[in-house]
């Protein structure tokens, strides 16, 4: 079975841009989320959605955003691109149930200069 | 959500077994504990998962207590390539996925 699909790997963006990145989870699994993992800040939570309705936030600005399709793939985007916002995004998917296991994804590289 | 806590960092030495714990004081009844481990730039890779007692498989076990809370992921005859950050993660809600990951433990293992 295919694991979590990230797509770019790697981009360079100017400030001020916006990006989008792209997941393909797990074939069966209606749910993803999506991290943002930095030096200083580690991991941390962006968003979850299950069945195309977004259901639980992190605590980032408006300027981060996502969406899920009905085949469960799944975008976010950044817009307005900062100087701060130079991470490793992982996308995560599992079938959504309680005591069920997250997979992780290999990650998009965003650097903003 | 429980918070957890882990040691920062951890050396060990090839062929040795390391027990790593994690606590969570706070965990709640339906909370599953879950281990990972991650490579740089890599993303975190599942270990093992469990809810009570021990669990088991080819890479690694983990142990709970009967309170709960705590666990310790015990990886047997460790090598080189074990080196890695391992995180600890209590606390799915009902929701299914709203993990908030510790630190988690940098692990070197020396020759």
């Amino acid at each position: 079975k295919a694991g979590v699909t990230q797509t770019p790997r790697y981009l360079i963006k100017t400030r001020g841009q916006q990006v989008t990145l792209s997941c393909s989870p797990i074939s069966g699994h209606r749910s993803v989320s999506w991290y943002q993992q930095t030096p200083g800040q580690g991991l941390q939570f962006l968003f979850e959605y299950f069945s195309e309705t977004q259901r639980n936030k992190g605590n980032f600005p408006g300027r981060f955003s996502g969406r899920q399709f009905s085949n469960s793939r799944s975008e976010m985007n950044v817009s307005t691109l900062e100087l701060g916002d130079s991470a490793l995004y992982l996308c995560a998917s599992s079938s959504g149930g309680a005591g069920n296991t997250i997979y992780f994804g290999e990650g998009s590289w965003l650097t903003v200069v | 959500l429980a918070k957890t806590t882990q040691p920062i960092s951890m050396d060990s030495y090839e062929g040795q077994e390391v027990n790593i714990t994690c606590s969570h004081n706070n965990i709640a009844t339906n909370d599953y504990i879950t281990w990972y481990q991650q490579f740089p730039s890599q993303g975190p890779r599942f270990i093992i998962q469990g809810y009570k007692t021990k669990v088991t498989n080819e890479v690694a076990s983990l142990f709970i207590p009967a309170d709960r809370k705590s666990s310790t992921l015990s990886l047997p005859r460790v090598s080189l390539s074990d080196t890695a950050v391992y995180y600890c993660l209590v606390g799915l809600d009902n929701y299914g996925q709203n993990f908030v990951f510790g630190p988690g433990t940098r692990l070197s293992v020396l020759p």
